[in-house]
């Protein structure tokens, strides 16, 4: 059965300061990972995905994250936060075993909120 | 180009009715997604359409169906409803519905089932 968590319900970060945005997973084969943002009456904007190849991804605003495969993890990073960084962040994983050609069952976390202050 | 379009943003309807959500993709996207969104579960996998088939269900009740029209546009349904379907329903496109593409989302319907 695929999986993911999120363990922090929400994230406190001064502007300015790195941030990170943990994310773990659990899947039966190789995991197709995405980070998505919600901002408030919005739905998802797409940031960055891990498919295969080099394990650090570079995404959109700044944002990147890291797929380590020996802890089952895909933390989202960005070196300096800004205000409006502040959104709902979503990690989601699909299995590629199971749902290699099509776009079913994403699994989603439940959901980061980043506050970053001035 | 226009992003993925939902309609109605807001709905209100009583136990028992029944309801119909509307969602137009980015022009050219083959694949429409649709996924339910509450404080409590999160966001949960509805179902999964491709050249107006069902590809993938989720674990939700027969009450919950939908179509894809040969546009790409497509409908979500939901019959006899209850209050816990109350709830903002998301849909998502993709170009080719591969299962490594991003998905685009809509903006949502938000509806409230009293």
């Amino acid at each position: 059965a695929q999986s993911v968590a999120q363990p922090e319900d929400q994230v406190n970060v001064a502007e300015g300061n790195p941030l990170t945005v943990k994310c773990t997973y659990s899947v039966s084969g190789n995991p197709y990972l995405f980070w998505y943002v919600q901002y408030p009456n919005r739905g998802l904007q797409f940031l960055l995905k891990y498919i295969t190849g080099d394990n650090l991804v570079k995404g959109s605003y700044g944002f990147e994250a890291e797929f380590n495969k020996s802890q089952t993890s895909f933390h989202l990073k960005k070196p300096s936060a800004l205000v409006s960084d502040s959104a709902l962040y979503f990690c989601a994983v699909r299995d590629a075993l199971i749902y290699g050609g099509s776009q079913g069952n994403l699994i989603f976390g439940k959901g980061t909120k980043l506050s970053v202050k001035p | 180009k226009a992003g993925v379009t939902q309609t109605p943003r807001y709905l209100i309807k009583t136990r028992g009715q029944q309801v119909t959500l509307s969602c137009s993709p980015i022009s050219g996207h083959r694949s429409v997604s649709w996924y339910q969104q509450t404080p409590g579960q999160g966001l949960q996998f509805l179902f999964e359409y491709f050249s107006e088939t069902q590809r993938n269900k989720g674990n939700f009740p027969g009450r919950f169906s939908g179509r894809q029209f040969s546009n790409s546009r497509s409908e979500m349904n939901v019959s006899t409803l209850e209050l816990g379907d109350s709830a903002l329903y998301l849909c998502a496109s993709s170009l080719e519905g591969q299962s490594f593409e991003k998905l685009f989302f809509g903006s949502g319907t938000q509806l409230s089932v009293l």
